[in-house]
């Protein structure tokens, strides 16, 4: 089944620390791929997109994702968090079908400890 | 300011009632969205509409059911509110891409939370 995996539901990084959240997808072909952040009592917003190109993609914040077809993943990462990076993180994939149907993955809450 | 704004921002009620939460954007996008938010943070896409025209309509029950008077504006109304449906209701917009197609870019409103005892 076509489906977006984020492994870890939970991770606690000391502030200023690197931070890498995982995102696997299992999908015939490559889809497009995003992530998203919501802090909390907040709506979603766009951290970065792939589409095609590039394999490492800068976002905004501070954000980069590397998409690695081989391991089908499309991990975030940030080399320095900030106490305001604490929030949830989605992954999300759609399929070039045109519809802009985005499927997400469960998410994973970032803790961020002085 | 320009945003999606969605009211009412939360919303009790009991089983069986009628309920509508409205949804507005001045982005200028032309499809909005309704994605339904559950307890463990499951997020889960309901309707799209493309320019007041349905475009997705996932495997929603049919006491859901979206409106769209322009494209500025997509209401959900829910009827004969189940336990269930307690939720946090998201309405997010996006635009057309450079090249005429979909952009993927979805923007969030801040989201209802209906709780239904």
């Amino acid at each position: 089944a076509q489906s977006v995996t984020q492994p870890d539901i939970h991770i606690t990084v000391s502030e200023g620390a690197s931070l890498e959240l995982r995102c696997n997808y299992s999908y015939g072909a490559t889809p497009y791929l995003f992530w998203y952040v919501q802090s909390p009592g907040q709506g979603l917003q766009l951290l970065l997109k792939y589409f095609s190109g590039d394999t490492l993609v800068q976002g905004i914040k501070g954000f980069e994702a590397e998409f690695k077809r081989s391991q089908s993943s499309f991990n975030l990462r940030k080399p320095s968090v900030h106490w305001s990076d604490a929030a949830e993180y989605f992954c999300a994939v759609a399929l070039n079908f045109g519809n802009e149907k985005l499927t997400f993955g469960t998410g994973t809450r970032l803790t961020i400890i002085p | 300011d320009t945003a999606v704004s969605q009211t009412p921002k939360y919303l009790v009620t009991q089983m069986g009632n009628d309920k509508s939460i409205k949804c507005e954007q001045n982005l200028g996008h032309d499809t909005m969205y309704w994605y339904k938010q559950d307890s463990k943070k499951f997020l889960k896409i309901m309707f799209s509409y493309n320019n007041k025209e349905l475009i997705i309509n996932e495997t929603v029950p049919n006491r859901f059911s979206p409106k769209s008077p322009d494209k500025a504006h997509l209401n959900l109304h829910i009827n004969s509110l189940e336990l269930g449906d307690s939720a946090v209701y998201f309405c997010a917009s996006s635009p057309f891409g450079t090249s005429g197609g979909p952009s993927y870019e979805q923007y969030f409103g801040p989201g209802t939370r209906l709780t239904v005892t």
